[in-house]
């Protein structure tokens, strides 16, 4: 396993079309964390998975914004009708929530809305 | 939610200084990690210390969770080492929340 892979590394949109990225944990991990990050900021949390459940959402997450992990495997997360306050880097985690919580993040996602 | 505090906000050091970098928690947690953003913007692992002392190489971490505080200690620093050290918390229940990071540069 070669850890947490997210795709597209970067993606560069038209304002008001939709985007879906897409994080690939590693296999074994049960939860799975969507972070946003602008520059020059700390990673602001946006919503979190156990297994298939969706658990929390940040009041981040707009109703423009939808995440699923089906099956508990790999995530998407939407964007619809993007606006150029969307343009970040999209980071994905993920960990296995027993004793040990460590999360190991992927190589994020950069969103640019022109 | 939990505060996170990050000192200091960034950091100039020649090559071959020590240095130490700290974070702050308003409240208990379960887990600690310190991580290093790469040019890239991937975040790379360091350390996952909820508590006590772990060392790899020239860093060493502490952690005292009943003072809510964590240091990161940087020895004999390389220009490699320049970048964003971050700090997250896990509290009981909730989502990792992160610093605002410290910005280092090392100098040649």
């Amino acid at each position: 396993d070669t850890g947490v892979s997210q795709n597209p590394r970067h993606k560069i949109t038209k304002r008001g079309q939709n985007v879906t990225f897409r994080c690939d944990p590693i296999s074994e991990h049960n939860r799975l964390y969507w972070y946003r990050q602008t520059l020059g900021q700390g990673p602001e949390f946006l919503t979190y998975f156990q297994n298939e459940a969706q658990l929390e959402k940040s009041r981040l997450l707009s109703d423009r914004f939808s995440a699923e992990r089906p099956k508990g495997s790999f995530s998407t997360l939407e964007i619809q009708r993007t606006e150029q306050g969307d343009s970040a880097m999209y980071l994905c985690a993920s960990s296995l929530f027993m004793r040990d919580t460590e999360a190991f993040f992927g190589q994020g996602t950069r969103l640019t809305v022109v | 939610g939990i505060q996170v505090e990050q000192s200091p906000p960034d950091l100039i050091l020649q090559e071959g200084a020590n240095s130490t970098l700290r974070c702050n928690f308003s409240d208990s947690v379960n887990n600690l990690q310190w991580f290093h953003q790469n040019p890239w913007g991937q975040l790379i692992n360091l350390f996952y210390i909820p508590s006590g002392t772990k060392q790899n190489g020239r860093l060493s971490a502490t952690t005292v969770a009943t003072e809510r505080y964590s240091l990161l200690y940087i020895s004999s620093s390389q220009t490699t080492d320049s970048g964003v050290y971050f700090c997250a918390v896990l509290p009981y229940g909730q989502n990792f929340v992160f610093g605002p990071g410290t910005r280092l540069s090392v100098l040649p």
